[in-house]
């Protein structure tokens, strides 16, 4: 069983331009979401894709967007670049447990700096 | 707006002993909560979890308590072992995303 793998795994920018990263979900799980940590905060959700649709998001403008691809594959794109969008970038697969509920299953994540 | 605090950033515990890390919630419609631990230099794995019908689920060491009406839960881990030392995130959710307090780092000191 492979896990949740995201590239790349560290990456640094300028102020204004165009970052996109990338997530390949667990094998079996159908529902990708996408959280920004910053240091010393806990993770926060940016959105979640079910089916290829945005499927819920957090308070996050709309320069940042993504993708789900048939394969259960994602992207995250984020636009005009600013330096508080520095953080690590967390990709989770999910899956429903004993209970009957999602669990998520965090990648490594991408950690990008803006300068 | 925080809406699940946990209010000690680190906990140091010897070897062998409890040790119990909390985390409050403001929001009554989760009714979902899940412990996460994070080493460094790599994702969040999850621990354990529990809904809200329950008040206890243990799974080995890791106990989960969620006590409702104060809008607390908390994580024991019983005995304690240098390998435990680590972030721990709770987290709660009322469906599909996750709110996530901002960590205790757990030090087990051999």
């Amino acid at each position: 069983e492979t896990g949740v793998t995201q590239s790349p795994t560290h990456l640094i920018k300028t102020r204004g331009q165009q970052v996109t990263l990338r997530c390949s979900s667990q094998s079996g799980h159908n529902t990708v979401s996408w959280y920004q940590q910053a240091l010393g905060q806990g993770p926060q959700f940016i959105f979640q894709y079910y089916r290829e649709e945005e499927n819920g998001r957090g308070n996050f403008p709309p320069r940042f967007s993504g993708l789900q691809f048939p394969n259960y594959s994602s992207e995250l794109n984020v636009n005009a670049l600013e330096l508080d969008d520095s953080a690590l970038y967390l990709c989770a697969s999910s899956r429903t447990d004993h209970s009957g509920a999602n669990v998520l299953t965090f990648g490594a994540g991408s950690r990008l700096t803006v300068l | 707006d925080q809406q699940v605090k946990q209010n000690s950033p680190s906990l140091s515990v010897q070897e062998g002993r409890i040790s119990i890390l909390n985390c409050d919630y403001t929001n009554s419609m989760f009714d979902y909560f899940l412990w996460y631990k994070k080493y460094p230099a790599e994702g969040p794995t999850f621990l354990i979890s529990i809904s809200s019908i329950k008040d206890k689920n243990e799974d080995g060491r890791f106990t989960v308590f969620l006590n409702k009406s104060a809008k607390h839960l908390s994580l024991h881990i019983v005995p304690s072992q240098p390998g435990d030392s680590a972030v721990y995130f709770c987290a709660a959710s009322p469906r599909a995303q996750f709110y996530f307090g901002t960590g205790t780092s757990l030090t087990v000191i051999p």
